[in-house]
């Protein structure tokens, strides 16, 4: 099945840009969503069609897909958004998770 | 959005059985496509099955494909997951999650706060 690959962590100092990566062959084909999760919750939809936000995400929030990349962009980094991001999308075997990403914010 | 809410984790034995739960909390569970993702202690994200708003629709991933079974009952507004078989490796948070978008373009929008299931001896 499709397999999704992810950097295991990516650092950040607050105010910052962070980008995180989503590869996969021939990525920019295919529509990727993007979650947040933090410690003890449940994952939250932060973009999804690879670059719309759901209602009540900031607009610091954005997604690109082309290639074999897909990549989530955070813009002006806050201590609050330090989690895991995972990519995910949908082929004929059903859902695709990446492995996920740490954000840590310095 | 709709609110999800599961239940029926717990303690079982390798070998054993588990049925889980998913309530639509003010809505009706029949209008939604609905998946299972779960997540092993300290691991990422595996989806699990999904059931259509038709439920000829029904989807599993190999690694429980003959062993779990998910069903909904629309005169009680509950899906469930009925888990067989029960190895070790099923050891996870078990999240209910409403699947949106269209073909192609599938996404989780909204999910519960998760159910554990432990397997152990």
């Amino acid at each position: 099945s499709y397999v999704l690959t992810q950097p295991p962590s990516v650092s950040v100092a607050p105010g910052q840009t962070a980008r995180i990566t989503c590869g996969g062959n021939n990525i920019g084909g295919k529509s990727v969503h993007w979650y947040q999760q933090k410690p003890g919750q449940a994952p939250v939809l932060v973009v999804y069609g690879d670059s719309d936000r759901p209602s009540g995400i900031p607009e610091r929030f954005s997604g690109s897909n082309s290639g074999n990349t897909a990549t989530l962009t955070i813009s002006r980094v806050e201590a609050g958004d330090e989690a895991d991001y995972y990519c995910q999308l949908w082929d004929s075997n059903g859902g695709v998770f990446g492995g996920g990403t740490k954000l840590t914010v310095l | 959005e709709v609110q999800l809410v599961e239940s029926g984790g717990g303690l079982v034995q390798p070998g054993g059985s588990l049925r889980l739960s998913c309530e639509a909390s003010g809505s009706t569970v029949s209008f939604y496509s609905i998946n299972w993702v779960r997540q092993a202690p300290g691991k990422g994200l595996e989806w699990v099955s999904s059931i259509g708003t038709d439920t000829r629709y029904i989807y599993y991933a190999d690694s429980v494909k003959g062993r779990f079974t998910i069903s909904r009952d629309d005169a009680k507004n509950v899906l469930y997951l009925q888990m067989s078989s029960l190895r070790v490796e099923d050891t996870a948070v078990y999240y209910c999650v409403r699947l949106a978008g269209a073909a192609g373009n599938y996404y989780f929008s909204s999910w519960g706060q998760g159910t554990l299931v432990t397997v152990s001896s």
